[in-house]
């Protein structure tokens, strides 16, 4: 059962354009949703997060959107650069003593192009 | 200041072997998680490990074991390897287990890619 739906999965965005990743999850005992970023050959870092009693968060070029009615949450990355191109997961957590683990979703390859 | 250390960071095995893999946790850091990622999907998580004891195991077969040292390393061992393990293996760490739900951040080393053949 795939709890976190991520869309699109690949995108190509121009150089200063915006780029937008969109997620959307199931359980509603999900509390903590982070946005990790992944070049070949290495592991993925944490980019931003946020927690569900916030509807937006900004750091840099990057910013989260939670709606958490609608169980979705997206990534925008304002001003794209080359640098950015990589692959993007989002991901959600839930937090309880004996079951502790982040959901990632599928994935989506950017591409930012000159 | 180190990273998440792997080791090794790439491994051929055939069907039916067993294999070990070695990480390395941020000095400090207490909590470690193992994840495996298949190509062109997202990582799924296998264990946590919090103070040498389990906190969380994912939907994954007895052959699949872990353990977490006094150190705070770990290993993660899977038996009877089959093709479909073949995979990105990552490890993260953290200051704590997320049990107190505190804003905390994993932190991924690069992985060891096990081939299965």
């Amino acid at each position: 059962q795939q709890q976190v739906k991520q869309s699109p999965q690949s995108l190509i965005v121009q150089k200063g354009g915006i780029s937008i990743i969109n997620c959307a999850y199931e359980n509603t005992a999900f509390d903590y949703f982070p946005w990790y970023q992944q070049f070949p050959g290495k592991g993925p870092a944490l980019l931003i997060a946020i927690r569900p009693d916030v509807s937006e968060k900004k750091e840099g070029r990057f910013t989260i959107s939670f709606n958490k009615s609608a169980k979705q949450f997206s990534l925008h990355i304002m001003d794209s650069q080359p640098g950015d191109s990589a692959t993007y997961f989002c991901a959600a957590f839930r937090a309880f003593f004996g079951n502790e683990k982040l959901t990632f979703g599928t994935g989506t390859r950017l591409t930012i192009i000159p | 200041d180190a990273g998440v250390t792997q080791s090794p960071t790439h491994l051929i095995k055939t069907r039916g072997q067993h294999v070990t893999l070695r990480c390395s946790p941020i000095s400090g850091h207490k909590s470690v998680s193992w994840y495996q990622q298949v190509l062109g999907q997202g990582p799924q998580f296998i264990f946590q490990y919090y103070e040498k004891e389990e906190r969380g195991r994912g939907n994954f077969p007895d052959r699949f074991s872990a353990r977490q040292f006094p150190n705070y390393s770990s290993e993660l061992n899977v038996n009877a390897l089959l093709l479909g393990d073949s995979a990105l293996y990552l490890c993260a760490s953290s200051l704590e287990g997320f049990r107190r739900a505190t804003n905390e951040k994993l932190f991924f080393g690069s992985g060891t890619q096990l081939s299965v053949l």
